[in-house]
């Protein structure tokens, strides 16, 4: 079954600190492969997509991911973390009927980033 | 910068009573999908739709839902006879197309059924 695992339901890092969240997928076919973020009262907000092509993916905010086919991952990486970065991270996966990858999306249980100043 | 926005933010309704969750997706956009997130656990799809039809509902979406796209520009969700269980956050979100794309989201609508 297509499904997405983050390990880490909650970290905590200071600020200027590096940060990796952990995302785990488990998909039969090629996966599309999103990272959202969601701060307080807002919506969830992309910050960087797979397809294809070069496995490491560059965001917005300074945050990029690697896609490892070989680990089934796609962790989310940040070299300095900023205050403001304290929110919910989602990674996701398009699964969608045929070729579709962009709206029906199984995501990840979410990871809290809190960040210490 | 064009975005989904989704009403109201809040909203209480009695076990039973029917809610209509609103939401204007991005202008150009041909897409729209609801899903919902029950507090604590994972963001779950609900339901994609285009050219008027459902294209893809999940085990979730039963009789009790429908969507609808009324005018051109607001999608609805609808719960005809809410539970408890329905108590959730409720985000729509839509796309210009369904592949190597991504999609927008609304701020999402929190439902809470007394």
């Amino acid at each position: 079954a297509q499904s997405v695992t983050q390990p880490d339901i909650h970290i905590t890092v200071s600020e200027g600190a590096s940060l990796e969240l952990r995302c785990n997928y488990s998909y039969g076919a090629t996966p599309y492969l999103f990272w959202y973020v969601q701060s307080p009262g807002q919506g969830l907000q992309l910050l960087l997509k797979y397809f294809s092509g070069d496995t490491l993916v560059q965001g917005i905010k300074g945050f990029e991911a690697e896609f490892k086919r070989s680990q089934s991952s796609f962790n989310l990486r940040k070299p300095s973390v900023h205050w403001s970065d304290a929110a919910e991270y989602f990674c996701a996966v398009g699964a969608g009927r045929g070729s579709s990858n962009t709206g029906k999306l199984i995501f990840g249980q979410g990871t809290t980033l809190q960040v210490k100043p | 910068e064009p975005e989904v926005t989704q009403t109201p933010s809040h909203q209480v309704t009695q076990m039973g009573q029917e809610v209509i969750l609103r939401c204007v997706p991005i202008s150009n956009h041909l897409y729209f999908y609801w899903y919902r997130q029950i507090l604590g656990q994972k963001v779950e799809f609900l339901v994609s739709f285009y050219n008027n039809e459902i294209s893809e509902k999940s085990e979730i979406f039963d009789d009790q839902f429908s969507v609808e796209r009324p005018d051109g520009s607001n999608f609805t969700l609808k719960i005809r006879s809410t539970k408890l269980e329905d108590s959730a956050m409720y985000f729509c979100a839509s796309s210009v197309e369904d592949i190597d794309t991504e999609a927008f989201f609304g701020q999402g609508t929190r439902l809470t059924v007394v």
